[in-house]
């Protein structure tokens, strides 16, 4: 079957606009999470959706990163107001329930100029 | 709180030697713990879980709770190996978050 699938793969913007990420995860996993892989940095964890619990929101680094997931399926990851600092790789991951391994998309490259 | 410390950014070992990628956790429930890998121009994957208990491409990983360690070992390194490694902990009980170490890049020297 198919993998977690992220688009766009790379995105070029300008500083102070907004970026929308998105992210479509394995068919009937039930928990979806963010990361952020900055060059010379490990994972930074931002977000975890699992279920219909509240999303557990204590990564994002700042107000203006938010994250939403639909229907228990697909989710987007917004970035208003991009600074330089937001460059990064993200990577989303989904697992079968919350303890399971997780399975990576390819990640999106943000380059904020 | 749930931390992972990967110590070596870097590691470089020679084919055919012994490798070992050290990994120390913290936290104060019972913990599970993974190594995934990066391999290059790929998707960051599961090499394995302390709970499957298996060896995976010759690695293998115990869990050391006295020393709250989870280093990855291989005998004989294979140029293959070459990757991104990151140790990962995550609590038994129910659904938390998977923490990540800062990751050790090995580079396995012909």
């Amino acid at each position: 079957g198919a993998g977690v699938s992220q688009s766009p793969s790379n995105k070029v913007t300008e500083k102070g606009k907004d970026v929308e990420l998105r992210c479509d995860p394995i068919s009937g996993h039930t928990a979806l999470y963010w990361y952020r892989q900055s060059l010379g940095q490990g994972l930074e964890f931002l977000i975890y959706f699992q279920g219909n619990s509240a999303p557990d929101k204590s990564g994002l680094p700042s107000d203006r990163f938010s994250a939403e997931r639909t229907g228990g399926s697909v989710s987007t990851l917004t970035i208003q107001r991009t600074q330089q600092e937001d460059s990064a790789v993200y990577l989303c991951a989904s697992s079968l329930g919350g303890t399971g391994p997780l399975y990576f998309g390819p990640g999106t490259r943000l380059l904020v100029l | 709180a749930q931390r992972v410390t990967q110590p070596e950014k870097l590691l470089s070992v020679f084919k055919g030697a012994p490798v070992e990628l050290k990994c120390n956790y913290s936290y104060s429930g019972s913990p599970e713990l993974f190594w995934y890998v990066q391999y290059s121009r790929q998707r960051l994957q599961l090499l394995l879980r302390h709970i499957s208990r298996e060896s995976i491409k010759g690695f293998t990983a115990d869990l050391n709770k006295g020393e709250t360690s989870f280093h990855l070992k291989k005998p004989f390194a294979q140029e293959e190996d070459s990757a991104m490694y990151y140790c990962a902990l995550s609590g038994l009980q129910g659904a938390q978050k998977l923490v990540f170490g800062q990751g050790t890049r090995l580079t396995i020297n012909p």
